[in-house]
């Protein structure tokens, strides 16, 4: 069983709508949840860390993260093709870090 | 977050040869990392770099393959050698944020790599 599993899209939304990406993770002793955004041809920028169950909102996105289910998501708002990436969840796990395959978003003008 | 620069941004190489990869950080760091990512692949952890130790390889990598170096706390090197097709990649070193506990990793701009 892998340690974080994501949907590998591509998820595609028209603009201005609400984009949902999810994760699950194997372990429950994992402490810290990251998603990354990672455009084509370059490298991965963190965008949202969530620690604690619930929301945690910056801006357009918000992460969400439930311990008991082992589920950790990543909504943005307001859509816009700039957000068009790939998106990767990574699992800090006894501090060691684990990355899901990534899920493609396409946002549609 | 650290600011990281490596160096070559990319470079293509002729099969048995060896390429040296560098990845300097504007600040000291305890833990540097390094990954492969392969064409439409997620991220594979090639070994974690601490200064002043060997470095700790993942399983399927080897010292021989990728050795590494960490002379200090802000700059670390990762050796492809041998190179052949199948190493075509892209390379990317990262560093852990400060955030205690929880603590971030950070890439680098990454370095692609093309083997004849």
């Amino acid at each position: 069983q892998k340690e974080v599993e994501q949907n590998s899209g591509p998820l595609s939304v028209p603009e201005g709508a609400i984009a949902s990406l999810n994760c699950t993770y194997s372990d429950r002793v994992s402490q810290s949840f990251f998603w990354y955004r990672q455009y084509s041809g370059k490298s991965p920028e963190l965008i949202m860390s969530i620690y604690s169950n619930g929301d945690k909102e910056d801006g357009r996105f918000t992460a969400q993260l439930n311990k008991a289910s082992q589920y950790v998501s990543l909504l943005i708002r307001d859509s816009q093709p700039s957000d068009s990436a790939t998106y990767l969840c990574a699992v800090n796990t006894l501090n060691q870090f684990y990355f899901g395959t990534g899920t493609s978003l396409t946002v549609i003008p | 977050s650290a600011v990281i620069s490596q160096k070559p941004s990319r470079d293509i190489c002729q099969r048995g040869t060896s390429l040296t990869i560098q990845c300097q950080v504007d600040s000291q760091v305890t833990m540097m990392f390094w990954y492969r990512q392969q064409p439409g692949q997620s991220l594979t952890l090639i070994a974690t770099a601490n200064q002043g130790s060997e470095a700790t390889y993942e399983s399927g990598f080897v010292i021989d393959k990728f050795p590494i170096s960490r002379p200090n706390l802000t700059f670390s090197t990762l050796t492809v050698s041998n190179m052949s097709p199948e190493d075509s990649s892209i390379y990317l070193c990262s560093v852990e944020g400060s955030g205690g506990t929880y603590n971030e990793q950070f890439f680098g701009p990454g370095t692609r790599l093309t083997v004849l």
